[in-house]
C-alpha cells in the first residue's frame, strides 16, 4: 500500500499565485485532514474532511479551500498565495469512525511563496 | 483552553540515557493522548498513545506517564539510541465525537553515540 500520498515535495510561488497540493490515501479512510508546520508552532490544523462531500475548518484555516469528491482525494488551494503561508504542509488520514485513531501523515509538501 | 503545552524545546542525550518530553493541557474533555515521531523530510508517525482510564503505558523502551490531577503527560525513552534522534510531538483529542488534535510544539531530540 502507497499510504498517503502528497505532491507536489516541493514548490515556489510568487505572491498572488494560486496552486493545488494534491492529497490522495488508499486505505479507504473517511478522515482525511490538512496541517501546516512552522518552526516553533508544531503541527496546525488547517481544515479537515470526515467523508465525501463533508468538510470543517481547523485552526488556521484562512487562505486555504478544500473540497473532498471522493474518499481517496482531499486537495488543498491556496487561491492567492502569500509569504505567510510559506510552511511544510501535510496531509493526515484516519480510520477511526468517532475520531481518537492513529493519524496517518504523509511525506509533507515544502512550500515557499516568494 | 486548547493548547498543549510541551517541553522542553530540545534535548540531548548521551545513549544508553533517559530521554524524558513532558506534555501538559488545560482541556478536560481531552481523552485520547498519542506520541507522534518525525525523522527530517518524512511525515510524524504515531509512536505510542494512551487514554487517561490508565496512568502508565509501555511499548518496548517507550513509556508514556499519565497524571490525570495535573493534567500532564510525558514520554519516556529507555535506553536512549542514536536512531531515536528525531522530533517528537504531543497530542491530545476529544477523541469520539471530533477528529481534532491539538500539537504540542515539539521536542528535538538528539542521542549522542
Amino acid at each position: 500500500n502507497a499510504g498517503v500520498t502528497q505532491t507536489p515535495k516541493f514548490q515556489v510561488l510568487k505572491t498572488g499565485q494560486s496552486m493545488t497540493l494534491q492529497c490522495a490515501q488508499d486505505m479507504n479512510h473517511e478522515y482525511m485532514s490538512w496541517y501546516r508546520q512552522d518552526p516553533g508552532m508544531g503541527l496546525r490544523l488547517i481544515h479537515y474532511s470526515v467523508g465525501a462531500g463533508i468538510t470543517d475548518q481547523g485552526e488556521v484555516p484562512n487562505g486555504y479551500n478544500v473540497s473532498r469528491s471522493t474518499t481517496e482525494d482531499f486537495p488543498l488551494r491556496l487561491l492567492s498565495a502569500a509569504p505567510s503561508q510559506t510552511s511544510v504542509y501535510f496531509c493526515a488520514s484516519s480510520y477511526a469512525s468517532g475520531g481518537g485513531g492513529e493519524l496517518f501523515f504523509g511525506e509533507g509538501s515544502r512550500l515557499t511563496v516568494l | 483552553q486548547q493548547q498543549v503545552k510541551q517541553s522542553p524545546q530540545s534535548l540531548i542525550v548521551q545513549k544508553g540515557g533517559i530521554s524524558i518530553i513532558n506534555c501538559a493541557y488545560e482541556n478536560t474533555a481531552f481523552d485520547y493522548f498519542p506520541w507522534y515521531q518525525q525523522f527530517p523530510g518524512k511525515g510524524p508517525a504515531l509512536l505510542i498513545a494512551i487514554r487517561p482510564d490508565v496512568s502508565e503505558k509501555k511499548e518496548g523502551r517507550f513509556t508514556i506517564s499519565f497524571n490525570k490531577s495535573a493534567k500532564q503527560f510525558s514520554l519516556h525513552i529507555m535506553d536512549s539510541q542514536p536512531g531515536d534522534s528525531a522530533t517528537y510531538f504531543c497530542a491530545a483529542s476529544m477523541g469520539s465525537g471530533t477528529y481534532k488534535y491539538i500539537f504540542g510544539t515539539g521536542t528535538r531530540l538528539k542521542v549522542l553515540a
